[in-house]
């Protein structure tokens, strides 16, 4: 079990520009979810994944962001034409369908900062 | 909807004490899962301690334990002999459903 990753660890990009984040879950967890933490603060929720269905969207997540898990395995999360305001830590974190196991496990994070 | 407050948003506590770190929420719901985790400088976002809402028994693991008031809708967080390794930011989570909630955070410094 080598848990949570998500690639890049830390993305430097000029606003306008398009970005591309990943995340692997661990292996058996169905349940993928994509969250944002801005400094000093607690993440928040902005989608979640069950298997390749995309269940739930955060009113966070504007049109210039989408997020796919084609294969119910690895996610992806692309911004769009990014501005200042998405300079943010981009936090993974993956759980199991089962019951007793609503604990999430989170990856590194990709911490994007946009010039 | 759901909210979690944490009211300190910086403590800190001498090397082999105990310190508490406070959390409230606000929810309808009955059944739910609190959790406390830990987010060390630079690092990434670990399990601290979880607790079922319909379990009444406080939960602990070694040296972390918990002070669960339903009706007060308060989760407290005890550290008991505080290590240099505790430091990072503390965030309680709250979940029911499909949705975690988490807190600002209280940043936790350990002094030695």
């Amino acid at each position: 079990d080598t848990g949570v990753s998500q690639d890049p660890r830390h993305k430097i990009t000029k606003r306008g520009q398009n970005v591309t984040f990943r995340c692997d879950p661990i292996s058996e967890h169905n349940r993928l979810y994509w969250y944002r933490q801005t400094l000093g603060q607690g993440p928040e929720f902005l989608t979640y994944f069950q298997n390749e269905a995309q269940l739930e969207k955060s009113r966070l997540l504007s049109d210039r962001f989408s997020a796919e898990r084609p294969k119910g395995s690895f996610s992806t999360l692309e911004i769009q034409r990014t501005e200042q305001g998405d300079s943010a830590m981009y936090l993974c974190a993956s759980r199991s369908i089962d019951r007793g196991t609503e604990t999430q496990y989170f990856g590194p994070g990709t911490r994007l900062l946009v010039l | 909807a759901q909210t979690v407050t944490q009211s300190q948003p910086e403590m800190s506590v001498q090397e082999a004490e105990t310190v508490t770190l406070s959390c409230t929420y606000d929810t309808s719901e009955n059944n739910y899962y609190l959790f406390w985790y830990k987010q060390p400088p630079s690092r990434q976002m670990i399990l601290v301690i979880r607790q079922e809402a319909y379990k009444q028994q406080n939960a602990t693991e070694n040296r972390f334990s918990v002070n669960f008031q339903k009706a007060a809708k308060s989760f407290s967080l005890k550290i008991s002999d505080s290590q240099l390794g505790d430091t990072a930011m503390y965030f309680c989570a709250f979940f029911y459903g499909q949705n975690f909630v988490f807190g600002p955070g209280t940043r936790l410094s350990v002094l030695p």
